[in-house]
């Protein structure tokens, strides 16, 4: 199966700073996803980062905040800005290997932020 | 009210007891569903995937569908120490690979030796 990697695994940051995330997968894949998990939350999609276009953003998260690239068919960043507290959480990515995969995610370790 | 409720936890019990963790939803349309597994640090890897009603096995591990009750549960025999780990459930609508999952909390569970 594909292998995906992921790092920062963790970071403790200043507010007002910015962190980028990077995501790399060792196969071509389409469609990449950024989430957020916080605890005793469910995982909330941040949004989905195709290749050649710009990402699309879910409900509740802007471009100007969370920044997302899409180079290439194998590598992702997300760039967390201006970060206060509250936007201490763990960003996971992921993608679905293809055709009749329907459901099924690979996630990358995941980035535990802490904001002071 | 949330599309899907999941009891967060933590559910613990002896090794070798039978488990049941539970996710119920509230849209009929949701014909997919996974079970995703989470230990601590990682990220979330597939466990089990069932289609519309029924159950399927696989090793210890059972999933079950009602969709009459909107109800959907992961069954773990003979739980050992190595299945302690959040599980997390998830469901679609549909076939369509541009559907985005539905996610349940996740249940953090512990299996004491």
């Amino acid at each position: 199966s594909a292998v995906i990697s992921q790092k920062p695994s963790r970071d403790i940051c200043q507010r007002g700073t910015s962190l980028t995330i990077q995501c790399q997968v060792d196969s071509q894949v389409t469609m990449m996803f950024w989430y957020r998990q916080q605890p005793g939350q469910s995982l909330t999609l941040i949004a989905t980062a195709n290749q050649g276009s710009e990402a699309t953003y879910e409900s509740g998260f802007v471009i100007d905040k969370f920044p997302i690239s899409r180079p290439n068919l194998t590598f992702s960043t997300l760039t967390v800005s201006n970060m206060s507290p509250e936007d201490s959480s763990i960003y996971l990515c992921s993608f679905r290997p293809g055709q009749g995969s329907t459901g099924e995610l690979f996630f990358g370790e995941g980035s535990r932020l802490t904001v002071l | 009210q949330k599309e899907v409720e999941q009891d967060p936890g933590p559910l613990s019990v002896p090794e070798g007891a039978i488990v049941s963790l539970n996710c119920t939803y509230s849209n009929s349309a949701f014909q997919y569903f996974m079970w995703y597994r989470q230990y601590s640090r990682k990220g979330p890897e597939l466990l089990m995937y069932t289609y519309s009603s029924g159950n399927k096995e696989d090793g210890r591990f059972t999933a079950q569908v009602d969709k009459s009750s909107k109800y959907i549960s992961l069954f773990i025999r003979d739980s050992q120490p190595s299945d302690s780990a959040t599980y997390l459930c998830a469901m679609i609508p549909g076939a369509d690979s541009n559907y985005q999952l539905i996610w349940g909390a996740g249940t953090k569970l512990i299996i004491k030796p």
